[in-house]
């Protein structure tokens, strides 16, 4: 059993499109953290979050911290072939952090030109 | 060059076998990981070691044991491979007071 769940599992949308996806948990985080991984490579960060109901943006991609730091989500705004890729996100330690983080299964975006 | 890497990239065995993936990181942190994904189940820890002298199971550590050789070195073993042992292996390392980690490459493992 997953502490964090993330959907949708698949995502396949055309270019120009927006898309958003979920990670959500019964455990309270003290941080969140999502990575983007590519064909033949690891995951590579894209953002932190730590505070409850913080909002960070990185040009296209907008992410949130859930209130209570059970959830978050991304969301992408007008998609590009380069965002195509398996997204993860990754809670640190429950409460505090322990510098272990917990996976959810991935969610996987194709961008279609 | 990169940060992490790890050897080999690919390697296909049979059941049975002994198995090492190595890990190397110029990044100088003290913290290093092992994961294996496989697909639908994201990445799940295996090992874990804070420091030299520091090693730690993680959530799926049997059938697999590790060597901390230096700050920079962290292998995995597999002392007889199985075929579910068959993933993509990942190492990691994280340092300060961070819990970003930065990964390698990864290993393709295929067990026969």
């Amino acid at each position: 059993t997953q502490l964090l769940e993330q959907s949708p599992q698949f995502l396949s949308i055309q270019e120009g499109e927006n898309l958003t996806v979920y990670c959500n948990s019964s455990s309270v985080f003290s941080s969140l953290q999502w990575y983007r991984q590519e064909p033949g490579e690891g995951p590579v960060l894209l953002v932190t979050v730590v505070t409850g109901g913080e909002v960070k943006k990185l040009k296209r991609l907008t992410f949130q911290f859930g209130d209570a730091r059970k959830d978050s989500s991304l969301h992408i705004t007008a998609a590009q072939p380069g965002d195509t890729g398996l997204y993860l996100c990754a809670g640190g330690g429950l409460l505090r952090a322990d510098y272990k983080l917990s996976f959810g299964a991935g969610t996987t975006v194709t961008v279609r030109a | 060059d990169a940060d992490v890497t790890q050897t080999p990239r690919n390697r296909i065995t049979k059941t049975g076998k002994r198995i090492m993936l190595e890990c190397s990181q110029t990044k100088g942190h003290d913290r290093m990981y092992w994961y294996r994904q496989d697909p639908g189940l994201g990445l799940r820890l295996i090992y874990y070691s804070f420091d030299v002298k520091d090693i730690n199971k993680g959530e799926i550590s049997d059938g697999y044991s590790v060597s901390r050789q230096a700050q920079a070195k962290f292998s995995l073993s597999l002392e007889s491979a199985i075929p579910n042992q068959t993933a993509l292996y990942f190492c990691a390392t994280s340092g300060g007071g961070a819990d970003t980690q930065y990964f390698g490459p990864g290993t393709r493992l295929t067990v026969l």
